[in-house]
């Protein structure tokens, strides 16, 4: 069974970098094509930060991209959320999720199945 | 962006009672259209696709329907454990972007 799992520092001071891991287990990194990062303001909705492809090409939400880097290390099963200059408006739980990318009808969807537990990431001095 | 309104913010419902949530995209996005539900302090559960697809291992219960703009999430009978936040997600294009979110709880 696939497993997702999140790990990093909870607190992190303004300006500086948010970096975070995915450990992936109950399979490898590389038979699945995408991987995402996902966030959660406390108490609010949800907000997609990007992909990976396990090439490690990548694809970002343009309000975060400036700042935003995603990569793979196949050799430790893992993925990896580098996010600079932070401030308190990136205080949130971080979630990373598999990204299905399915052919269906000749037609391609995606979606996020399964998700990590989440990580709380506290931006403050 | 591609903008998803839900409605209602949230609402009380009866175990056994019928409950169904709307999910509004701000451009055609045909059937690419997700469901998830979230409960409080967990992370989100996937639960359908293409709109109207029940992941497997999903209760028959819950069921999806819409294209274009306008999509529904139902619960033909609510039960205790469907307390939660629901949401709908476009995989139309990216970004890919997320509902406000349906708060649903038990009465």
């Amino acid at each position: 069974q696939l497993q997702l799992q999140e790990s990093g520092p909870g607190l992190v001071k303004p300006s500086e970098t948010l970096s975070l891991a995915c450990t992936v287990s109950g399979d490898s990194i590389t038979n699945t094509y995408y991987w995402g990062w996902i966030r959660q303001p406390p108490g609010k909705g949800l907000e997609w930060i990007g992909s990976i492809y396990n090439s490690g090409s990548t694809t970002y939400n343009p309000s975060l991209k400036s700042r935003v880097t995603i990569s793979i290390d196949m050799s430790k099963n893992q993925f990896s959320l580098r996010l600079r200059s932070v401030t308190a408006a990136d205080t949130a739980v971080y979630y990373c999720a598999r990204n299905v990318s399915v052919n269906l009808s000749s037609t391609k969807y995606n979606w996020f199945d399964p998700w990590g537990q989440g990580s709380l990431v506290t931006v403050s001095s | 962006d591609i903008q998803m309104t839900q409605s209602p913010s949230s609402l009380s419902a009866s175990v056994g009672d019928r409950v169904t949530i709307t999910c509004r995209a701000s451009q055609s996005i045909s059937n690419y259209l997700n469901w998830y539900q979230q409960r409080p302090g967990k992370a989100p559960k996937f639960l359908i696709y293409t709109a109207s697809s029940l992941q497997s291992g999903v209760p028959s219960r819950f069921s999806g329907s819409g294209s274009g703009t306008e999509f529904t999430l139902t619960i033909s009978s609510l039960q205790p454990e469907d307390f939660g936040t629901y949401y709908c997600q476009q995989s139309y294009s990216t970004p890919w972007t997320f509902g406000q979110g349906t708060k649903v709880e038990i009465k």
